[in-house]
């Protein structure tokens, strides 16, 4: 049963346009959640993150959502370039004693020029 | 800066031999992890470890054997490769559970 997931596996986008990405949870002890971005032949690296509680977060071009009432985020990009196209995971920390991350299936991003 | 190091990158098995996927990092961390991605998966951890001495299993352990001697690497061992085994597997390190993990560039294995 996936705690995390990611129901979209791909989403286009035009350039300039933006890039809407959704992750829902089940479980409400997550307390902190976090998106991170893998290019092909590459390991994922971290792009932003959000503790439960807030309910925005923003860094440049990248802001997360989070509603923790619907146990749903979201990751927004704007305006979403070319080379935002990649695979995007989001993540959530669980309340256990090592925290461990749980990660959804991910959603590949391909933003057309 | 060297990071997360993973080797090799490329791995092929035939079934039943064994291996080990060698993870390295160089930022003093102490959290260390090894998750395997499989097509609609996502990423699932299979071993961490909180510390040198210290491992414990996580979603998807069968097979698969961990030890933490020094700070510094986490080396994953297959003990009898099968083909379900077949994955891209990645280490990750991090300052503590939970937060910011830094990844290595992965290890894809294919067992025939």
């Amino acid at each position: 049963d996936q705690q995390v997931k990611q129901n979209s596996p791909s989403l286009s986008v035009q350039e300039g346009r933006i890039s809407i990405l959704n992750c829902d949870y089940t479980n409400s002890m997550f307390d902190y959640f976090l998106w991170y971005k893998k290019y092909p032949a590459e390991g994922p690296t971290f792009l932003i993150s959000i503790s439960s509680i807030k309910d925005k977060n923003e860094d440049g071009r990248f802001t997360v959502f989070l509603n923790k009432s619907a146990k749903h985020l979201s990751l927004h990009i704007v305006p979403s370039q070319p080379g935002d196209s990649a695979v995007y995971f989001c993540a959530a920390r669980g309340d256990g004693s090592a925290r461990q991350l749980t990660f959804g299936s991910g959603t590949q991003l391909t933003v057309l020029p | 800066n060297a990071g997360v190091t993973q080797t090799p990158k490329f791995q092929v098995l035939k079934t039943g031999q064994s291996m080990t996927l060698q993870c390295a990092q160089d930022m003093n961390h102490e959290y260390m992890s090894w998750y395997r991605q499989d097509p609609g998966m996502g990423l699932r951890l299979i071993h961490y470890s909180v510390g040198a001495g210290i491992t414990d299993q996580g979603e998807v352990p069968n097979g698969y054997n961990v030890s933490r001697s020094t700070t510094e690497d986490f080396p994953l061992r297959l003990l009898s490769a099968a083909p379900s085994q077949t994955s891209v597997y990645f280490c990750a390190s991090s300052i503590g559970g939970g937060t910011e993990a830094f990844f290595g560039q992965g290890t894809r294995l294919t067992v025939v």
